[in-house]
């Protein structure tokens, strides 16, 4: 169970936008950076968005992110079948006491 | 480009060590840290730790230190991680990946599947 709050599953139609949330504490993205990386079957996860907002290099600009407090949310506009897999969330959590990168559990994106 | 490219797939019994290996090109290897992470069958991603390549800092998730060691050979560009005494539980996908800081891991390996089973 992570201590980052993300929904088991979002989907959309092809061309319409979709965002996905990731929900913590002051232990986590109240107090850090979030970012944001995509899982596509039989692929590596790629990085998407880093420092809440900054879109990694290579990343459409059909990606977006963004943080309020303790929640940050990631959106995709334009969607396509290819977006298809899992997204996640990750930041740093100090809520045991010793630093570590934690990531959310993990939302699957359908387009329908 | 940049490529990170990883160690084949283990079979390990209960208890072994296993280590992966992961070789990088088409950068300035020690202008970036290495981090190391895995995800178990039907589960999540899971961060074990990251080393910087320059000094080989390391930071170690609470959850795998005591039998965790990574490791960096700055002559072969490599990074190295050791996992011991495995249990079933530790049989995952485990991937390299290139960080600016452990948040950003912009460029990941394609992964090596461990397995431990008796």
């Amino acid at each position: 169970q992570s201590v980052l709050t993300q929904p088991p599953s979002v989907s959309a139609a092809p061309g319409q936008k979709v965002t996905i949330s990731c929900s913590g504490s002051s232990s986590n993205i109240g107090s850090n950076y979030v970012s944001w990386y995509q899982h596509l079957p039989g692929t590596a996860p790629k990085l998407l968005i880093y420092e809440n907002n900054k879109v990694s290099s290579g990343t459409p600009d059909r990606f977006s992110g963004s943080k309020s407090g303790t929640s940050a949310t990631l959106g995709i506009s334009g969607l396509q079948t290819g977006d298809e897999g899992d997204y996640y969330c990750a930041t740093w959590d100090r809520s045991l006491g010793d630093p570590r990168v934690v990531f959310g559990g993990g939302t699957k994106l359908t387009v329908l | 480009q940049v490529q990170m490219v990883q160690s084949g797939p283990e079979v390990k019994k209960p208890g072994a060590s296993v280590e992966v290996s992961c070789e990088a090109s088409g950068y300035t290897f020690t202008t970036y840290g290495i981090s190391w992470v895995r995800q178990a069958p039907g589960q999540g991603l899971e961060w074990m730790g990251w080393i910087t390549t320059y000094d080989g800092q390391t930071n170690y998730a609470q959850k795998f230190r005591g039998r965790i060691t990574m490791t960096t050979d700055t002559s072969t560009r490599t990074a190295y991680m050791e996992l011991r005494s495995l249990s079933a539980d530790d049989t995952a996908v485990y991937y390299c990946a290139r960080c600016g800081s452990p948040l950003a891991m912009d460029v990941w390996g394609k992964g090596t599947t461990v397995a431990v089973s008796s």
